[in-house]
Formats: structure tokens, C-alpha cells, sequence
């Protein structure tokens, strides 16, 4: 099974900042079946990134995903109120999905 | 626009069953793969299992194979969990999510709002 390792656990930024959130796979994961999800207190995830760099429907472009191989990224360029959440990258491979353990972005 | 709505949590005791539904409408249902994602309270995500259009690929987490299994009927737009077995690592918040196509490695686009299962004697 994949594991996926997210940093930081926490990010405390200010609205308007840059926020960086990386994901590691323990072995190379196709940028195919590599996703981004942000889930908010109370409410469902919600997909953002699919195959490691395309937005999902209706997702603004201030979200973008890179990488490849066992290291991906999630950038959101300017922080926005509502972007304050927690942020889970997703693998599939050998007919198992996972999920890493989330990334908090908090308000600094 | 997509619904998904489960139904069928409660409280059950160890070793007991409960079975699980969730309603789909909004798309065409048997268009698309479906999966199970479960959340423990104050905890992460972890899928659980997901069927593919025509339920001919199934997969389960390694923590329910053997306990859990997933069906679907394309006539009723409905997706169902049968969990057996239940232990109380089982308690969690389940969703029913759409996958982005038919095939069962597209990630999830639409979530339920969940059912909560607790498992407790």
C-alpha cells in the first residue's frame, strides 16, 4: 500500500500569502490517479485536483497542482477567507485509494 | 445537480451488522463509479470501498475486506455498504461519493453529507 505523507500538518498564514502544501508518496504514483481534496469544519470534501494538476469544475485558478513521481504539490497563490481549511492529497494504485493525513491551513 | 443522500447509520454493537444506502440523482447513475469514504470523528479521511459502473471491479481497504461489502443497483440509483462484523474502529462519519467517470481509479467529484456510524456496546 502507498502511503502518502503530507507537510506541514499545520500552515499559518495571512489572507492574501502564499500557501505551499506538499504530499510524498513512499513509492512513485501515477499523476493520473493523484487528487486534492479541501474539506471545511461541518461539510464535506470537495474535489479540487484530479490527475496531479487539472482543476476540477468550477475550482478558481488561484488552486494549481504540480509533480509527479512520488512528490506533488498543491499551490493556492493568494490566500482567500474561504480557503482556510484542510487539505487531503489522494493516490490510487494497485485498486486501493488512500488518502494522506490532511494539511491544516489556518489563519494567521 | 448531483444528490447523493445516505441513510442507515445508527448505533450498533460490536459484532452486530448494519447496511448502509445511499440515493443518487441528479446524473446518470450507472454512468459512473461509486465509492465509499469514511471519517472518524476528529480524524481524516479513508476510503473504503468503491464498485465501478457495472459493479465488474470492486475493491476494499484492507481494514473491512472480508467484513464490508459494496453493491449497487443501476435501477435504483442506489449504492448500498453491508457491514458486518462491526468493531468500534468502524465508528466514523460514512459518505457515498461519485466517482469522475465509470472506471474506479477517477477520483471523487460529488460527496453525500454522510451517515454516522457508531459502534459501542
Amino acid at each position: 500500500e502507498i502511503v502518502l505523507t503530507q507537510s506541514p500538518g499545520t500552515l499559518s498564514l495571512s489572507p492574501g500569502e502564499r500557501a505551499t502544501l506538499s504530499c510524498r508518496a513512499s513509492q512513485s504514483v501515477s499523476s493520473t490517479n493523484l487528487a486534492w481534496y479541501q474539506q471545511k469544519p461541518g461539510q464535506a470534501p470537495r474535489l479540487l485536483i484530479y490527475g496531479a494538476s487539472s482543476r476540477a469544475t468550477g475550482i478558481p485558478d488561484r488552486f494549481s497542482g504540480s509533480g509527479s513521481g512520488t512528490d506533488f504539490t498543491l499551490t493556492i497563490s493568494r490566500l482567500e477567507p474561504e480557503d482556510f481549511a484542510v487539505y487531503y492529497c489522494q493516490q490510487y494504485g494497485s485498486s486501493l485509494w488512500t488518502f494522506g493525513r490532511g494539511t491544516k491551513v489556518e489563519i494567521k | 445537480e448531483v444528490q447523493l443522500v445516505e441513510s442507515g447509520g445508527g448505533l450498533e454493537q460490536p459484532g452486530k451488522s448494519l447496511r448502509l444506502s445511499c440515493a443518487a440523482s441528479g446524473f446518470t447513475f450507472d454512468d459512473y463509479a461509486m465509492h465509499w469514504v469514511r471519517q472518524a470523528p476528529g480524524k481524516g479521511l479513508e476510503w473504503v470501498s468503491g464498485i465501478n459502473w457495472n459493479s465488474g471491479s470492486i475493491g476494499y481497504a484492507d481494514s473491512v475486506k472480508g467484513r464490508f461489502t459494496i453493491s449497487r443497483d443501476n435501477a435504483k440509483n442506489s449504492l448500498y455498504l453491508q457491514m458486518n462484523s462491526l468493531r468500534a474502529e468502524d465508528t466514523a462519519l460514512y459518505y457515498c461519493t461519485k466517482g469522475l467517470a465509470a472506471a474506479s481509479w477517477y477520483p471523487f467529484d460529488s460527496w453525500g453529507q454522510g451517515t454516522l456510524v457508531t459502534v459501542s456496546s
